[in-house]
């Protein structure tokens, strides 16, 4: 089975810490995918990356940064961390898509993320 | 990206079969349907998902309107298990873009 493994389950950080979650896949995925998901709003997509020192903004990149500087690893950085960033975050990755439809996301456990 | 009406929140028995509905009527030739779910305290997990054809697995069913502009998830006999928050997706099988871009999903609630 595909795994996906975020480091850290919960987390608890004062504002203006800088704050790295780390998310490792051992499928050989090349694309990798950074999400936060908070109640009544759902996942929203904060980074993907389809290969190895690639990146590309999803939806609510401003805050956040990422790191690819191997295919299965991607992390997430919070440069400095505040309040409202405080929610649930879950990595995940896929191979790609293409026009077989079968681009499938296996995600992690997710990493629970306090500010204080 | 194209967009997917569920219902908020649905309820059934266990044991019985359940039909999760989901609109998507400015879908494009190229979308596929996918369906995830996520358990409570847990990540989303992939379910199934179609272009055209009805499609089974060992989970679920997928029941795709012949227009395509909508698609059924029909869990055959649910269990306790089956309480979750399922996601509804359309992703382009065309572009290069890789992305699922999740909506607020469907709350199933199990009651024994």
């Amino acid at each position: 089975d595909v795994k996906v493994t975020q480091s850290s389950r919960y987390l608890v950080k004062r504002t203006g810490e800088k704050v790295f979650l780390e998310c490792v896949q051992d499928m050989d995925h090349e694309n990798m995918f950074w999400y936060r998901q908070d109640p009544g709003l759902g996942l929203r997509l904060i980074y993907f990356s389809y290969d190895v020192k690639m990146k590309e903004k999803g939806d609510i990149p401003e805050g956040y940064s990422v790191s690819r500087e191997k295919k299965e690893r991607f992390s997430l950085i919070l440069e400095s961390a505040s309040t409202n960033q405080t929610s649930m975050y879950l990595c995940a990755s896929s191979f790609p898509g293409g026009t077989s439809g079968a681009n499938v996301l296996t995600f992690g456990a997710g990493s629970r993320l306090t500010v204080l | 990206d194209a967009k997917t009406t569920q219902p908020n929140s649905m309820e059934s028995n266990e044991e019985e079969p359940v039909h999760l509905p989901c609109n998507h009527s400015t879908i494009s030739g190229t979308d596929y349907i996918h369906w995830y779910r996520q358990l409570p305290s847990q990540g989303p997990e992939y379910v199934i998902h179609g272009l055209t054809s009805n499609v089974n697995n060992r989970m679920a069913s997928l029941a795709i309107a012949e227009d395509r502009k909508s698609s059924t998830l029909i869990l055959h006999r649910a269990t306790l298990r089956d309480a979750a928050v399922y996601y509804c997706i359309l992703r382009d099988g065309g572009k290069g873009a890789q992305k699922l871009v999740f909506g607020q999903g469907t709350r199933l609630t199990i009651n024994p």
